[in-house]
């Protein structure tokens, strides 16, 4: 059974910081990773998409790599804005299974 | 171009009542699923439809049906509502998953509250 996990569970920096943020998942055989932000009470946006043969992907100050044989992602947030603050969610996808997602990196910048 | 929309944006129930609700895709997508997300949870997996048929499904009890319409729109309807029922369902449509390049789009999710 596929388990996601993100870490840290929240995280609250001053602006400006370089971030790094944390999802493992336990089975390896997943056909891509995408990162989601989500405003508090509100739907998903998708940040990234990383197919299994991809080892990274970039947009703007995001970006976001892929270590499918230790069932490993990151996402890099280079010189964070009080406008990043949301949760950050990770999911996998078998096919066309289903997204498995983690519970979320709440991430707070503050002036 | 318009993206998936949602309806209605919030929605109160009292126990063991029938609930529905809608989503259509966005333009050009023709398989929609449906995912439930508890208060500080991440979305779990309701069910997914292509070509007017349930096609994956997650483990949410018969009380949790969908349908898909020609224009692939679709509904989820809940039946006996719980209080645990209470959270925010999101819709997300995509391209026929026939393929690993293809990237799932999330409404704005429509808030559920059972009293």
């Amino acid at each position: 059974k596929q388990e996601v996990t993100q870490i840290p569970a929240a995280l609250s920096v001053p602006e400006g910081e370089n971030l790094v943020l944390n999802c493992s998942f336990t089975d390896s055989a997943i056909y891509n990773l995408q990162w989601f932000r989500q405003d508090p009470g509100k739907g998903l946006t998708s940040l990234l998409l990383i197919q299994s043969s991809q080892r990274e992907q970039t947009s703007g100050r995001l970006n976001a790599s892929l270590d499918k044989s230790s069932g490993r992602s990151t996402l890099y947030i280079a010189a964070s804005q009080p406008g990043d603050s949301a949760t950050y969610l990770c999911a996998v996808r078998r096919g066309t299974d289903k997204l498995i997602f983690g519970t979320g990196t709440r991430l707070q910048v503050f002036p | 171009d318009a993206g998936v929309t949602q309806s209605p944006t919030h929605l109160i129930k009292t126990r063991g009542q029938q609930v529905t609700l809608r989503c259509s895709p966005k333009s050009g997508h023709d398989t929609v699923s449906w995912y439930q997300q508890a208060l500080g949870q991440g979305p779990q997996f309701i069910f997914q439809y292509y070509e007017e048929e349930e096609r994956q499904r997650g483990n949410f009890p018969d009380r949790f049906s969908g349908h898909q319409f020609p224009n692939y729109s679709s509904e989820l309807n809940v039946n006996a509502l719980w209080l645990g029922d209470s959270a925010l369902y999101l819709c997300a449509s995509t391209f026929k998953p026939t393929g690993t390049f293809y990237e799932q789009y999330f409404g704005p999710g429509t808030r559920l509250t059972v009293t």
